[in-house]
């Protein structure tokens, strides 16, 4: 079991450009998020989805877009990137949706706007 | 709003034991959860309190109060190894961080 594998772990983007930060998990769960980490501010939702075509925002969705095409894989679209996107990103999932499943993060993506 | 409010930094004696507090304002309450975070690494999980009371795993307790919106985690017998940030998580409807309390243990 790989569990929760991310890519890549580290990017350098300028403003404007797109990219797709990858996520995989290897465990058969429902429930996948994306949250972003700030120094002094914690980790915050972007996106989650409860299962394979169905996905919703978190509390700072702007400027990302995901999709759930297969259990799987759980990708991270930046559209347009932009310096206050700079930071650590984690995928994270669990078995279900329920609260109390124990939520399993990915190594983290560092990314930085210029 | 919601709000999630624990100390930025501590610092303790290896052997010890430290409290690591975290009080919760959120609008709706499934359960209270602890990660620890080694720098430059994921957040792993530690223990969840859905009840009131103490849950001990091992070396580690974690305290919940409903009632004050009050949780604390309790490291025993402080390692070295414990040197980390520990993340106070809520989860309301969704999953709410807390900025995470950097512990350093110091021989």
């Amino acid at each position: 079991n790989a569990g929760v594998t991310q890519t890549p772990k580290f990017q350098v983007l300028k403003t404007g450009q797109s990219m797709t930060l990858q996520c995989a998990q290897d465990m058969n769960h429902e429930y996948m998020s994306w949250y972003r980490q700030d120094p002094g501010m914690g980790l915050r939702l972007i996106h989650y989805s409860v299962g394979a075509g169905i996905t919703d925002q978190g509390e700072v969705p702007n400027g990302y877009n995901v999709s759930r095409s297969t259990t799987e894989d759980f990708p991270l679209r930046l559209l347009s990137a932009a310096p206050s996107q700079t930071s650590v990103y984690f995928c994270a999932s669990s078995q279900t949706i329920t609260p109390t499943d124990t939520q399993y993060f990915g190594p983290g993506t560092r990314l930085t706007v210029l | 709003g919601q709000n999630i409010d624990q100390p930025t930094e501590m610092t303790a004696t290896e052997g010890a034991i430290v409290q690591i507090n975290c009080t919760y304002q959120t609008s709706g309450f499934n359960g209270l959860f602890w990660y620890q975070q080694h720098a430059g690494e994921a957040p792993t999980f530690l223990s969840y309190n859905v009840l009131d009371g103490l849950e001990e795993k091992g070396r580690f307790s974690s305290f919940l109060s409903r009632s004050k919106g009050y949780s604390y985690l309790l490291l025993k017998e402080l390692q070295m190894k414990d040197s980390a940030s520990y993340l106070c998580a809520v989860n309301g409807g969704d999953m709410r961080f807390g900025a995470g309390t950097r512990l350093t243990v110091k021989p």
